[in-house]
């Protein structure tokens, strides 16, 4: 059964303090590992896909890594809009997504 | 260009009854997917349509079921509604079933409250 796990549930950040988000992952066939965005009482924003171990992309202050079992969201010198929820997703060969819990991220001015 | 819309956008119902959301995909997409996102978790998936058929299925009962037009919309019934259906209902789009790349973009979702 494929499976998500996402730490910390919950972090919060000084406005320019870096850190990172961990997604770790077991499926079967992985045919893309996904990271999206959520503000609270909207739908998920699609921010990244990842496809193979060793593979990075970057948006603004984002990244984002991939290795054979979890993937990381590095965000560099946050600021308070960076504050959402950040959700990881797999999909293997069932072809449907599976989701992790998120991690809340809160950065302060 | 749209982006998925749903509708309504927040629904108070009463448990045992029946409810309908609606979901548009995004230009060009014509696989939609729909989620169920309890507060506080990530979205579980409940099924997928592709070609007006559903394809693949999550773990949720037969009470859950769906259809999906010749133009992509798509629709979710919930019947027997029970408290714990009360969630954020969230509808996906993605280009062709088999493509690989296979990003899905969400609509703003649809609040259920069950009372």
């Amino acid at each position: 059964e494929d499976q998500v796990t996402q730490s910390p549930e919950a972090l919060r950040l000084q406005e320019g303090e870096s850190s990172s988000l961990n997604c770790s992952y077991t499926v079967s066939g992985l045919r893309g590992l996904f990271w999206y965005r959520q503000d609270p009482g909207k739908g998920p924003e699609f921010l990244f896909t990842l496809y193979s171990a060793g593979e990075e992309k970057e948006k603004e202050r984002l990244k984002a890594t991939l290795t054979k079992k979890e993937s990381f969201l590095h965000i560099t010198a946050p600021k308070p809009e960076d504050s959402a929820t950040y959700l990881c997703a797999v999909r293997g060969y069932g072809q449907n997504f599976v989701f992790g819990p998120g991690t809340r991220l809160s950065v302060l001015p | 260009d749209a982006g998925v819309t749903q509708s309504p956008t927040h629904l108070i119902k009463t448990r045992g009854q029946q409810v309908t959301l609606r979901c548009s995909p995004k230009s060009g997409h014509d696989t939609v997917s729909w989620y169920q996102q309890a507060l506080g978790q990530g979205p579980q998936f409940i099924f997928q349509y592709y070609e007006e058929e559903e394809r693949q299925r999550g773990n949720f009962p037969d009470r859950f079921s769906g259809h999906q037009f010749p133009n992509y919309s798509s629709e979710l019934n919930v019947n027997a509604l029970l408290l714990g259906d009360s969630a954020l209902y969230l509808c996906a789009s993605s280009g062709r079933l088999r493509q690989a790349s296979h990003e899905q973009y969400f609509g703003p979702g649809t609040r259920l409250t069950v009372t």
